[in-house]
């Protein structure tokens, strides 16, 4: 089956730009999307199909993807970004269905 | 804006049946799929499986034999069973809006979540 391999852990200073990958075979040709999660709260999403936005979500959350590695990146990062962040792929290559990858801790220094 | 809301036991024995009853309100259940995700403590998202609202599913493979979901519209409801449940299945569930695309999905929103023990 298909698997995501996320950093367990990101460290950057306020201000400055987090990069979180996200690594799978070919997951190029696949739809990334991002999800964050503070400590007791459900997840949410903050980038869909590679790059969009849904409302709300400040553009300083961003995404890219090409080839086997998948990347959401935080610009000009706050304390409050501080949190949990999973990939999430879609897998129609055998059963049909949803990987997470293990996610990874982004901490604020 | 739609907004979901987990429901059911917070304790199960262990071999018996884990049921839990999704919420949607805000908007109609009608074309959309809709997804249960779980997370043991201190441990990543693991996808359960989904439903569309006219009953067709899609399940984790490695949960496949012990899950079954269920939508019922009349009620803007969605629910999840899942059987022979171990101590490995004690986890906070969520419930999802499940939307999609070409070959792809996404989840948003989400419920708050509930706690399933299972202990005796």
């Amino acid at each position: 089956s298909y698997v995501l391999t996320q950093p367990p852990s990101v460290s950057v200073a306020p201000g400055q730009t987090a990069r979180i990958t996200c690594g799978g075979n070919n997951i190029g040709s696949k739809s990334v999307h991002w999800y964050q999660q503070k400590p007791g709260q459900a997840p949410v999403l903050v980038v869909y199909d590679d790059s969009d936005r849904p409302s709300g979500i400040p553009e300083r959350f961003s995404g890219s993807n090409s080839g086997n590695t998948a990347t959401l990146t935080i610009s000009r990062v706050e304390a409050g970004d501080e949190a949990d962040y999973y990939c999430q792929v879609w897998d129609s290559s055998s059963d049909h269905h949803v990987v997470f990858g293990g996610g990874t801790k982004l901490t604020v220094l | 804006q739609v907004q979901l809301q987990e429901s059911g036991p917070g304790l199960v024995k262990p071999s018996e049946t884990l049921s839990l009853t999704c919420t949607v309100s805000g908007g109609s259940i009608s074309s959309y799929y809709w997804s249960w995700i779980r997370q043991p403590a201190g441990k990543g998202l693991e996808w359960i499986g989904r439903i569309y609202t006219s009953g067709s599913t899609n399940y984790n493979p490695s949960l496949k034999s012990r899950v079954t979901m269920s939508v019922d519209t009349s009620k803007n409801q969605f629910s999840l069973k899942l059987s022979s449940v171990t101590a490995a299945d004690t986890a906070v569930y969520y419930c999802a809006r499940d939307d999609f695309g070409v070959a792809t999905n996404w989840f948003d929103p989400w419920g708050q979540g509930t706690l399933v023990t299972v202990s005796s």
